[in-house]
């Protein structure tokens, strides 16, 4: 059964400073790994989806890695700014049509 | 990828009725699925909506309880029937092409019951 965990639950930082939120899963037989932003009450919005053929991908000061093997993942944010505070979530396939999704990282940038 | 558009975003419903909510995609999509976010907690799903036969309900989650409709690919219903203030949630609608292509949700539809 795949279990996916997201370190820290919950993180303040100030304006400006570069940030790394973990996920981690525990079966390594994905084809992609996805990470979502979720502001509160709202939808998910899709920030990187990456192959499991690929190492990395990158969206503007984002930066996603994947490590298949060991079972991880990191979102590195640089630059943070208030506009990103929210909730990340990763999420990874599942039995086909399923998605299995951490329980988030509650992000706080203080101005 | 595909943009969805989920309505209503939000309700305050009457225990013992129904809500329906809609998605609408603006391209045709091989899989649906509706998903279910309680207070505080990450997604669940209830189901996979099918096109154009019955939906395959996760367990815990019935039909009498959740009917859905997908009459295409572009479009799908969720009715959270009887509802009592337990079905207070965000209720989310997600698409997706090809396995090789992640998944898109809706906005979301914040349910309160009470």
């Amino acid at each position: 059964k795949q279990e996916v965990t997201q370190i820290p639950a919950a993180l303040s930082v100030p304006e400006g400073e570069n940030l790394v939120l973990n996920c981690s899963f525990t079966d390594s037989a994905i084809y992609n790994l996805q990470w979502f932003r979720q502001d509160p009450g709202k939808g998910l919005t899709s920030l990187l989806l990456i192959q499991s053929s690929q190492r990395e991908q990158t969206s503007g000061r984002l930066n996603a890695s994947l490590d298949k093997s060991s079972g991880r993942s990191t979102l590195y944010i640089a630059a943070s700014q208030p506009g990103d505070s929210a909730t990340y979530l990763c999420a990874v396939p599942y039995n086909n049509n399923d998605m299995r999704f951490g329980a988030g990282t509650r992000l706080t940038v203080k101005p | 990828s595909a943009v969805i558009s989920q309505k209503p975003s939000r309700d305050i419903c009457q225990r013992g009725t129904s809500l329906t909510i809609q998605c609408q995609v603006d391209s045709q999509v091989t899989m649906m699925f509706w998903y279910r976010q309680q207070p505080g907690q990450s997604l669940t799903l209830i189901a996979t909506a099918n096109q154009g036969s019955e939906a395959t309900y996760e367990s815990g989650f019935v039909i009498d309880k959740f009917p859905i409709s997908r009459p295409n690919l572009t479009f799908s219903t969720l009715t959270v029937s009887n509802m009592s203030p337990e079905d207070s949630s965000i209720y989310l609608c997600s698409a997706r092409g090809n396995s090789n292509y992640g998944y898109t949700f809706g906005s979301g539809t914040r349910l309160t019951v009470v």
